[in-house]
């Protein structure tokens, strides 16, 4: 079992929907999860940050953590043509000199 | 602000030609730094990571070699590049905030094709 198991995809959604990204893993220690963004062709960027468990908002981007279940969410309300890209989570078991896990990524297209 | 260079942007370079990519940080000191891969339609491959100068690990055995000679500025080389050396090479530095807990970001990345 990988440690961390993200759907690629590709989501194909129209404008204007929710979006709901996914993440599973099995290792429980892991308590800070990351959410980053990857347009093509460009280095990803950092979204969306959690420690341990609870919801996180941010705009119209939400992150859930739910460590009892060992998965993660990214909602995604309104989506935009501009949130087409992909979605990566990652985590790591504490803050230090452990490198991030990262999923495979979810391609998202979002059809104006 | 913090800010991370890697350069060249991109390249093109013949089987069994050297290699030398760079990464900059600015910003920030003593960050622990990566260098990640990621192939066409794949995920990212963490390479290596430095938590500091001349500390180098190592997470795949291959042909390519790290070093970090300076706090902020971590080098990948490699002497003969294969063909499956391709892909998009991306540097990233990480930290520990005490406000916001623990950070990394990513640098543009560098597109590598060998032909």
């Amino acid at each position: 079992q990988k440690e961390v198991e993200q759907d690629p995809g590709p989501l194909s959604v129209p404008e204007g929907a929710i979006v709901s990204l996914n993440c599973t893993y099995s290792n429980s220690a892991f308590q800070y999860f990351m959410w980053y963004r990857q347009y093509s062709r460009k280095g990803p960027e950092l979204l969306m940050y959690t420690y341990s468990s609870g919801n996180k908002e941010d705009g119209r981007f939400t992150a859930q953590v739910d460590k009892s279940s060992k998965y993660i969410s990214l909602f995604i309300r309104d989506s935009q043509p501009s949130d087409s890209a992909t979605y990566l989570c990652a985590m790591s078991e504490w803050s230090g000199n452990t490198p991030l896990v990262f999923g495979k990524g979810t391609r998202l297209s979002v059809i104006a | 602000s913090q800010t991370i260079h890697q350069w060249p942007a991109t390249l093109v370079q013949p089987v069994g030609s050297p290699l030398s990519l760079e990464c900059t940080v600015e910003g920030t000191s003593n960050p622990n730094l990566y260098w990640y891969r990621q192939a066409a339609g794949r995920g990212l491959q963490l390479l290596f990571y430095s938590v500091g100068i001349g500390q180098i690990s190592s997470e795949v055995p291959q042909n390519l070699s790290a070093s970090r000679p300076q706090d902020r500025q971590f080098i990948l080389s490699s002497k003969k590049l294969l063909l499956s050396d391709s892909g998009f090479y991306l540097c990233a530095w990480s930290v520990l905030w005490e406000d916001r807990g623990y950070e990394q970001y990513f640098g543009p990345g560098t597109r590598l094709t060998v032909t």
